[in-house]
């Protein structure tokens, strides 16, 4: 089954440290294909928060990072802030798809 | 700068017809990948369709295949989507996105155009 896992939710203190994971299987990140993560804002468009497992763009701060192993991904946000309160998506590719897969989403509560 | 542009959402009853559309500028529109992303109301993201550069390869979600196309226009820096056989469903906000083909992201993406099909 084509689907990638992600906890619905999160939450944090700030200045704490929280994770996100992102399981999938053999046809999606465990064929290989990179991990993204979005970022998205009440309201707003998604935006690209770690490309390729573990890369950030820039202007993203470097409390966000990504990574990969086997079949999941997760993604690390350090020194929580306020700002940071937001969903968060992985995303790849799956091969019995012929397209692109995301997760289900995860909403990170700041407390 | 780039800039994804959608239009052409709208309130429509069950069985209808929309095309969205989605203006780029800031980019060199025909040599990238283009993809549909849809939201429903309160509900994660969901991938539609990709179109490659020249339109020769198109993929679709199972959910839309025989319903939906998804087309470009190079010349006008355009990427379209026809619904037809709308269903409640398929309410959404829908955003246009750049894909980046080496690692299938979408680095770039629209502000979104709602469609909502009801009664």
């Amino acid at each position: 089954q084509s689907v990638l896992t992600q906890p619905p939710s999160v939450s944090g203190a700030p200045g704490q440290r929280v994770t996100i994971s992102c399981t999938g299987s053999s046809s999606n990140i465990g064929a290989g294909f990179d991990v993204h993560w979005y970022q998205q804002l009440p309201g707003t468009a998604p935006k690209v928060l770690i490309y390729g497992n573990n890369i950030r763009p820039s202007g993203v701060p470097d409390r966000f990072s990504g990574s990969k192993s086997g079949t999941s991904a997760s993604l690390t946000i350090t020194a929580l802030q306020a700002e940071d309160e937001a969903d968060y998506y992985c995303q790849s590719f799956d091969s019995s798809l012929s397209g692109s897969l995301f997760g289900g989403g995860t909403k990170l509560t700041v407390l | 700068e780039v800039q994804l542009v959608e239009s052409g959402g709208g309130l429509l009853q069950p069985g209808g017809s929309l095309r969205l559309s989605c203006s780029a500028s800031g980019f060199r529109f025909q040599y990238y990948w283009m993809t549909w992303v849809r939201q429903a109301p309160g509900k994660g993201l969901e991938w539609v369709a990709n179109i490659k550069e020249d339109g020769s390869e198109k993929y679709y979600v199972d959910s839309v295949k025989g319903r939906f196309t998804i087309s470009r226009d190079n010349a006008k820096n355009s990427l379209y989507l026809q619904m037809n056989g709308l269903r409640a469903e398929d309410t959404a906000v829908y955003y246009c996105a750049r894909e980046l083909g080496s690692n299938y992201r979408f680095d770039y993406w629209g502000q979104g155009a709602l469609v909502t099909v009801s009664p």
